[in-house]
């Protein structure tokens, strides 16, 4: 399977900060990424895919990048509505595989 | 709006079948995917596997062959049973919806947690 490692497992930052998540995958997926933005208590959200696609509804604050191997999500001037776990999931093999995911909480 | 909510026993016990329904509500199952995602404490999400509308599925091979997943469309339900249970077990189990092209989850229940415990 192929592995997923997403960094920091937890990142500190007040409202107004620009945040940096990145996902590193264990071989080559092209930009078969997707992210996913989940609160305590409610349905995980689709942010993003195909590394950058932003989905619909989805604030432009949030932008995804990356390809290959490496790949970044990064939030614009932070809102109290996006201190929540965000997941990185790769679906270049059948056998789909996420990151531990990165808390982001307030500083 | 299509709504996706998990239904099941909280509490299994050890070598028993875990048996959890998710009910789709404000559309059809037709035409998608629909997976069981787990998450167990402490650790990263784990994709179960997968039932299409006609009836055809996939699982992850780590799970062997303890998965067995169902569709209802009379019912706008699917479901999941997973056997011989072990404490390895206990997670917040998801079910999600994967569009047919695009294998990412677009739509996502809220989670039910299961815990495996004599």
């Amino acid at each position: 399977d192929i592995q997923m490692t997403q960094s920091p497992s937890t990142l500190s930052a007040s409202v107004g900060d620009r945040v940096t998540i990145t996902c590193r995958a264990s071989q080559s997926i092209s930009s078969w990424l997707a992210w996913y933005q989940h609160k305590p208590g409610k349905a995980p959200r689709l942010l993003i895919s195909k590394a950058s696609n932003l989905e619909n509804g989805v604030p432009s604050r949030f932008s995804g990048s990356g390809s290959g191997t490496e790949f970044t999500l990064t939030i614009n001037s932070l809102q109290p509505d996006d201190f929540a776990t965000y997941h990185c999931q790769q679906y270049s093999s059948y056998v789909y595989t996420f990151g531990q995911g990165t808390k982001l909480q307030i500083k | 709006q299509v709504q996706l909510e998990e239904s099941g026993p909280g509490l299994v016990k050890p070598s028993e079948t875990l048996s959890l329904t998710c009910t789709v509500s404000g559309g059809p199952t037709r035409s998608y995917y629909w997976s069981w995602i787990r998450q167990p404490p402490g650790k990263g999400l784990e994709w179960i596997g997968y039932i299409y509308h006609s009836g055809t599925t996939d699982h992850n091979p780590s799970l062997k062959s303890r998965v067995s997943i169902s569709l209802d469309t009379s019912k706008n339900q699917f479901s999941l049973k997973l056997s011989s249970v072990t404490a390895a077990d206990t997670a917040v189990y998801y079910c999600a919806r994967r569009r047919g092209d695009d294998w990412y989850f677009d739509l996502w229940g809220r989670g039910t947690p299961v815990s495996v415990s004599s």
